[in-house]
């Protein structure tokens, strides 16, 4: 059993649209939360850090369900340069990552 | 600005072939680590780092083994390389007291064994 499922997407949007991503992991004993953005062909950046009261950066928001273990993401006026694989991570006293939703963002 | 570098970006190896894959970051950081990053299977961890001379194994380190003779370098090496060590492999490094969550990683290393 993985312990971080996303889904893989691709989620096709146009400029200007909000999307969410979800996340689920497997082990309550998780301790910190993540999400990095991957763009193609390119190394893994962290995006933000997803605390137990939410947390905004932007266009960007970040929440934390404990109780059904979900994560989520949400990006509000897409650009195209949002487009990217966005990776979420478990720390669980070492990095779990999941295999990364697709955003297209299209003109 | 926090620089992580890896040997190869390519690398082609024949079934058996021992491999080693280096990894540099300039930053001074305690912690390094080497992923493989398989399409739907996400960045699995093989062996970590906390310090000179330390190591300890991630999820898959069947395979592999590491060196960290100095601190700015973590080796990852494939004794017998097989074909299922085809993967892009990912060296990354995390200060301690750096922003919380942050690994730095390098431009990855795609590794075709044949």
């Amino acid at each position: 059993r993985k312990e971080v499922e996303q889904d893989p997407g691709p989620f096709n949007v146009p400029e200007g649209a909000t999307v969410a991503f979800n996340c689920t992991y497997s082990n309550s004993a998780s301790q910190s939360f993540f999400w990095y953005r991957q763009d193609c062909r390119k190394e893994p950046k962290l995006l933000m850090s997803v605390y137990s009261s939410g947390n905004e950066d932007g266009r960007f928001t970040a929440q934390l369900n404990r109780a059904s273990q979900y994560i989520s993401l949400l990006i509000r006026d897409s650009k195209l340069s949002d487009s990217a694989t966005y990776l979420c991570v478990v720390n669980l006293n070492k990095f779990y990552f999941g295999s990364g939703t697709k955003l297209n963002v299209k003109p | 600005d926090v620089k992580v570098t890896q040997s190869s970006r390519y690398l082609v190896k024949r079934t058996g072939e021992k491999v080693f894959l280096e990894c540099v970051q300039d930053m001074d950081h305690e912690n390094m680590f080497w992923y493989r990053q398989d399409p739907g299977l996400g960045l699995r961890l093989i062996y970590f780092s906390y310090d000179v001379k330390m190591k300890e194994k991630g999820d898959i380190p069947e395979g592999y083994s590491v060196s960290r003779e100095k601190k700015e370098r973590f080796s990852l090496i494939l004794e017998s390389a097989s074909t299922n060590q085809t993967s892009m492999y990912l060296c990354a490094s995390e200060s301690l007291g750096g922003r919380w969550g942050e690994q730095y990683f390098g431009p990855g290393t795609r590794l075709t064994v044949t």
